[in-house]
């Protein structure tokens, strides 16, 4: 099946750092990859929408000046939490989608991003 | 609005026996997929069934199998013969092909030996 690599797996970092956080389509290109978070126990909330070569789409409530987001190629986007807090720490979790034949699209996880702000 | 419901927040199943995740959705769409999810303690998402509305007949994946009840809005998933590495959080999810999946709260399911 279709891989994606989310790197880091794991990262500490001290409050007022920024983070960058990648998520790549190994073997099929993505012009679409999406953004989640989840908090423990919860269900995966949709922070943006990364679309190659322009704009992200995020979702209300989320800060764009917080959560950058760049996609710039068809294998690759990228999350940087710019001047993490406490209150950011949380799993972050990246998606890419496949498009297939009759619209029959399939999106494909990484294995997460737990991030923690000390 | 979209929303997908899963009323079982737990549900545990004795090995190799058979459970049942219930899963209802709300849409005024009439092509869209269906989806069921595992989140283990791993947290990597895995797909494990997924099904086209305009198909009446359900999905099945091994062990795997759904009740796709398109009136009712209802996308129960079955899992027979329980094996402990089932045991995860199951969850259901929908999209109409061009938009994002849409997420139910999630089902823990946990296998007794």
């Amino acid at each position: 099946g279709a891989v994606v690599s989310q790197h880091p797996s794991r990262v500490i970092c001290k409050s007022g750092t920024s983070v960058k956080i990648e998520c790549r389509s190994l073997d099929f290109q993505a012009t679409t990859m999406f953004w989640y978070r989840q908090f423990p126990k919860q269900s995966l909330m949709l922070m943006a929408t990364s679309n190659e070569g322009s704009k992200a789409t995020y979702e209300q409530g989320v800060e764009k000046d917080k959560f950058l987001i760049n996609h710039a190629s068809l294998t690759l986007s990228t999350l940087t939490v710019t001047s993490a807090h406490p209150e950011d720490s949380s799993f972050y979790i990246c998606s890419a989608r496949r498009q297939a034949r009759g619209g029959k699209n399939i999106q494909y996880f990484g294995a997460g991003t737990r991030l923690s702000v000390l | 609005a979209q929303t997908v419901t899963q009323s079982q927040p737990e549900m545990s199943v004795q090995e190799a026996e058979t459970v049942t995740l219930s899963c209802t959705y709300d849409t005024s769409e009439s092509d869209y997929y269906l989806f069921w999810y595992k989140q283990p303690p791993s947290r990597q998402m895995i797909l494990v069934i997924r099904q086209e509305a305009y198909k009446q007949q359900n999905a099945t994946e091994n062990r795997f199998s759904v009740n796709f009840q398109k009136a009712a809005k209802s996308f129960s998933l079955k899992i027979s013969d329980s094996q402990l590495g089932d045991a995860a959080m199951y969850f259901c999810a929908y999209h109409t092909g061009a938009n994002n999946l849409f997420f139910g709260t999630g089902t823990r399911l946990t296998v007794i030996p």
